[in-house]
C-alpha cells in the first residue's frame, strides 16, 4: 500500500498564475482533506471531499476550490496565486465514511510563488 | 483561527530523559485530540489520539494526559531518543467536523 501520494513533490510559480495539486488516497479511503501549512506554522484546513462534494470548508478564499473523481482522487486549484500562498500544501485521507480527517498524511507538495 | 495552542516551541531533552508538550484548547465542542510526528520534508503521521472519556492513554512510550476541566491536554514521551527528534503538533476537532485545529508546533531535539 502505497499510502497518500501526492504530486508534483515541488513548484514554483509567479504571483497572479493558477496551480493545480494533485493527490491519491489511501487504498480504502473515500474522503480527502486539503490543508495548508505554512512555514514553521501547523497545518490549516482547506475543504474536504467526500462523494464527489466539497461537504466542509475552512476559512480560505474561493480562490481556492478543489475536486474528487470517482476514483476518490482528488485535485486543488489556486487561481490568482500571490506570495501568501507560499506554503506546504498537504492531503489527508480517511475512510470508508465519515471519520476524523487527520488519519494519514501525504508528504505534501511544496508551493513556492514568487 | 487558532484555537490549539501549545508550548513550549522548542524543547531539548537528554537521550533517556521524559519530553513534556503541552496543549490548551477553547472549544468544549472539541472531542477529538490527536498529536502527530512530523520529519522535515514529510507529512505529519498520527502517533496518537485521545476522546475525553478518558484521563489517560497511554501506546509504547507515548502518554496522552486530558483534563477535561482545564481544557488541557498533554503529550509525555518516555525514554526520549534522538530518533524522536522531530516536531510535534497537537491538534482538537469535534467529530463529524474534519475542520480540524492545529497548535503551532513543538520542535523537540533529543541529545545523545
Amino acid at each position: 500500500d502505497a499510502g497518500v501520494t501526492q504530486s508534483p513533490t515541488h513548484l514554483i510559480k509567479t504571483r497572479g498564475q493558477q496551480v493545480t495539486l494533485r493527490c491519491s488516497p489511501k487504498s480504502g479511503h473515500d474522503t480527502v482533506s486539503w490543508y495548508q501549512q505554512a512555514l514553521g506554522q501547523g497545518p490549516q484546513f482547506i475543504f474536504q471531499y467526500y462523494e464527489e462534494e466539497e461537504r466542509q470548508r475552512g476559512n480560505f478564499p474561493d480562490r481556492f476550490s478543489g475536486h474528487q473523481f470517482p476514483n476518490y482522487s482528488s485535485e486543488l486549484n489556486v487561481n490568482a496565486l500571490l506570495l501568501g500562498d507560499s506554503a506546504l500544501y498537504l492531503c489527508a485521507s480517511s475512510g470508508p465514511g465519515l471519520a476524523p480527517s487527520g488519519e494519514f498524511f501525504g508528504p505534501g507538495t511544496r508551493l513556492t510563488v514568487l | 483561527q487558532q484555537q490549539v495552542k501549545q508550548s513550549p516551541q522548542s524543547l531539548i531533552v537528554q537521550k533517556g530523559g521524559i519530553s513534556i508538550i503541552n496543549c490548551a484548547y477553547e472549544n468544549t465542542a472539541f472531542d477529538y485530540f490527536p498529536w502527530y510526528q512530523q520529519f522535515p520534508g514529510k507529512g505529519p503521521a498520527l502517533l496518537i489520539a485521545i476522546r475525553p472519556d478518558v484521563s489517560e492513554k497511554k501506546e509504547g512510550r507515548f502518554t496522552i494526559s486530558f483534563n477535561k476541566s482545564a481544557k488541557q491536554f498533554s503529550l509525555h514521551i518516555m525514554d526520549s531518543q534522538p530518533g524522536d527528534s522531530a516536531t510535534y503538533f497537537c491538534a482538537a476537532s469535534k467529530v463529524g467536523n474534519n475542520d480540524m485545529r492545529f497548535g503551532a508546533g513543538t520542535r523537540l531535539t533529543v541529545k545523545p
